[in-house]
């Protein structure tokens, strides 16, 4: 069965990095977009940008453009976050997502990782 | 970007009753849409995509409908399952956008 199982909670101080991984199971990984989604605790989902699991080119949103990176270990079935230079704001729950169609809609969602940001 | 507006942020219904939610894109989405269910530190789950196409094990009862920029999701009979947040998400243009989301729950 199709199964996307990210790394485990993070707890992290401002300025520092963390990455999380995103391992795809049960189809052919890079038949299919990754895509990032952020929610923030008590808000809403909030899409981060995606990345072609082909080509290995990421695509962010604005609000995500220069202290994230998506990448791959294709080999692995993997996709990964890195955020650098943490902030506060940056707490929140992170999932990856299957993408599906020529309207980019999510059939399948890892469980969700929650970074927590704390001096 | 797109923007979504989902009504009403939240609502409350008996077992059986019929639950309407709405969404709002503020461009024409060309049936883009999706709706996803979401339980308390669970991901979410597709439900609808396409506006109106039953995403495949999602009960019977859930329905999508809708065009242009209206678009409406509708529980025919509440379950005690179906208790969660709704969220909307277009898919035509990047970036992707969600609605706010709608708390259901039990009355």
């Amino acid at each position: 069965q199709i199964q996307l199982v990210q790394s485990g909670p993070e707890l992290k101080k401002p300025g520092e990095s963390v990455k999380i991984s995103c391992k795809a199971s049960g189809y052919t990984f890079t038949d299919y977009a990754m895509h990032w989604v952020k929610q923030a605790p008590g808000k809403g989902l909030k899409w981060m940008g995606w990345i072609n699991t082909y080509t290995g080119k990421p695509t962010y949103a604005d609000d995500f453009k220069g202290r994230f990176v998506f990448s791959l270990e294709a080999s692995a079935s993997t996709a990964n976050l890195q955020i650098s230079n943490l902030k506060n704001e940056d707490t929140a729950t992170y999932f990856c997502a299957r993408g599906i169609g020529i309207a980019a809609l999510f059939d399948y969602w890892g469980q969700g990782v929650m970074v927590t940001v704390s001096s | 970007d797109i923007q979504m507006t989902q009504s009403p942020a939240s609502l409350s219904a008996s077992l059986g009753e019929t639950v309407t939610i709405q969404c709002r894109a503020s461009e024409d989405i060309y049936s883009g849409l999706a709706w996803y269910q979401q339980k308390p530190g669970k991901s979410p789950q597709l439900l609808i995509y396409g506006a109106s196409s039953l995403q495949d094990g999602v009960p019977s009862r859930f329905s999508g409908s809708g065009s242009g920029t209206q678009y409406s999701l509708k529980i025919s009979s509440m379950q005690t399952e179906d208790e969660g947040v709704y969220f909307c998400q277009q898919g035509l243009k990047y970036p992707l956008t969600f609605g706010s989301g709608t708390k259901l729950e039990i009355k």
